[in-house]
């Protein structure tokens, strides 16, 4: 499809398994954006691309989050060793451009048991 | 850095009222985008409209109207007439264009429930 795809749309894991979630962005957009909204609260930030520049890592809350991002395309958000508090939705986003919107995909809902 | 608050956690109306989302931004760019998105219980975050730090100009669509005011750094949504599919979570959003300004920035988020 034309827009932002996110795989899985839900995962249950157990607590200190690891987890990669998958985001497929709008084709040719440059800018791709992680974040994480927990039930009934606002988005927080986690990670941005922005083509072949350093991602901004600032919003990853402790280094058992990592990100990647192939060929400027499709990127995936890895949790290692998850715990109960990762349990949230994970929204992934896209963006033709500094002077356009993002597109958001369905997300992929966690939860850690 | 680059902040945006939306001062109003909850707000409740009833149908045909009219009502205003506010949200105030701050950046240190000269050039920066602002947005507004609709989060419906269903959870997909959908585009309402995009706004350039260099054109103040209110825009309206249909029951849906915009205020951007640089000199209060505010940009508040008003909907008009209100109907209960406007029920919704309201994101206000900032993007600048130097550096880790381009992150895109969100408000806390306004929950509208508007009663039949």
């Amino acid at each position: 499809g034309a827009g932002v795809s996110q795989s899985p749309s839900n995962k249950v894991t157990e607590k200190g398994k690891d987890v990669e979630l998958r985001c497929d962005p709008i084709s040719g957009h440059t800018a791709l954006y992680w974040y994480r909204q927990s039930l009934g609260q606002g988005l927080e930030f986690l990670i941005y691309f922005q083509g072949n520049s350093a991602p901004d890592k600032s919003g990853l809350p402790s280094d058992r989050f990592s990100a990647e991002r192939t060929g400027g395309s499709v990127s995936t958000l890895t949790i290692q060793r998850t715990q109960q508090e990762d349990s949230a939705v994970y929204l992934c986003a896209s963006r033709g451009g500094a002077r356009t919107e993002a597109f958001f995909g369905q997300g992929t809902r966690l939860t850690v048991v | 850095a680059q902040k945006v608050t939306q001062a109003q956690t909850e707000i409740s109306v009833v149908e045909k009222e009219d009502v205003t989302l506010d949200c105030v931004y701050e950046t240190r760019d000269t050039t920066y985008y602002l947005f507004w998105y609709k989060q419906p219980p269903s959870g997909e975050l959908v585009f309402l409209i995009r706004r350039n730090s260099f054109d103040e100009q209110n825009e309206i669509s249909g029951r849906y109207s915009w205020n951007f005011q640089k000199s209060t750094s505010s940009f508040n949504f008003t909907i008009t007439a209100s109907q209960v599919v406007d029920s919704a979570v309201y994101f206000c959003a900032l993007s600048g264009t130097s550096g880790s300004a381009r992150q895109l920035t969100f408000g806390s988020g306004t929950q509208l429930t508007v009663l039949p």
